[in-house]
């Protein structure tokens, strides 16, 4: 089992309020993403990091931000929450055999 | 465009019966072709990866077969069981960048009924 953890696992919080989502790993792998998977859908990367203060945008527009000061430390922050960022966000993180583990994700519901 | 597509979008089996799931793929260049078991409310769990020069894979009752020619993939289930209800995800990487960009399919989305 992969050692990728996400807190929190469920989150409720009214509009406009800032949030930071958490992301660790322990297997000392550089590149890791955040992605945002609505039910039914695929996954969506929003944002990836190659290392320590690495990261970069990904392919859907997201209003969020990241930042890698630390290998194992991968947290995503949305300053002011819309009811628009309803969703699952999932964190992964990708070993040099091209394998990628998923955390159990953060189910966000803003209201 | 690169696309990932998956067949059928839903599914529902008997307990211990047999199912096929369909990936088709127009991403190129192709690096590796993934298949993930999602269940609900969790992360992606990595089934299989099969490169290039692979054609079969399995991994216990999973085998994930791919045809790079026709650039199709296949996952079949072995007598399945009830916790294989989950969705199964495809997903392709590429090899144009140094990021090793990764396509997913929407998934096929399994039930399996006692």
């Amino acid at each position: 089992e992969a050692d990728i953890y996400q807190t929190p696992r469920y989150l409720v919080i009214g509009t406009g309020k800032k949030i930071t989502l958490e992301c660790s790993q322990t297997m000392g792998h550089d590149k890791m993403y955040w992605y945002q998977q609505d039910p039914g859908m695929e996954l969506h990367l929003i944002h990836y990091s190659y290392g320590v203060n690495s990261t970069e945008k990904g392919d859907l527009s997201s209003e969020s931000t990241v930042s890698r000061i630390r290998t194992e430390h991968f947290p995503l922050t949305l300053e002011s929450a819309r009811p628009s960022h309803t969703s699952q966000y999932l964190c992964a993180s990708t070993s040099s055999s091209y394998e990628q583990y998923f955390g159990p994700g953060t189910r966000l519901t803003v209201t | 465009k690169n696309q990932v597509e998956q067949s059928p979008q839903s599914l529902i089996i008997l307990e211990g019966k047999n199912c096929t799931l369909q990936c088709n793929y127009t991403v190129s260049p192709f690096s590796n072709l993934r298949w993930y078991k999602q269940d609900t409310g969790r992360g992606p769990v990595s089934l299989t990866i099969m490169t290039f020069s692979e054609n079969t894979k399995s991994n216990g009752r999973y085998t994930a077969t791919l045809d790079a020619d026709t650039k199709q993939s296949s996952l079949h289930i072995t007598a399945s069981q009830l916790s294989d209800s989950a969705s199964y995800i495809c997903v392709v990487s590429d090899r144009g960048s140094t990021l090793g960009r990764l396509y997913f399919g929407r998934g096929t989305q399994l039930t399996v009924w006692p």
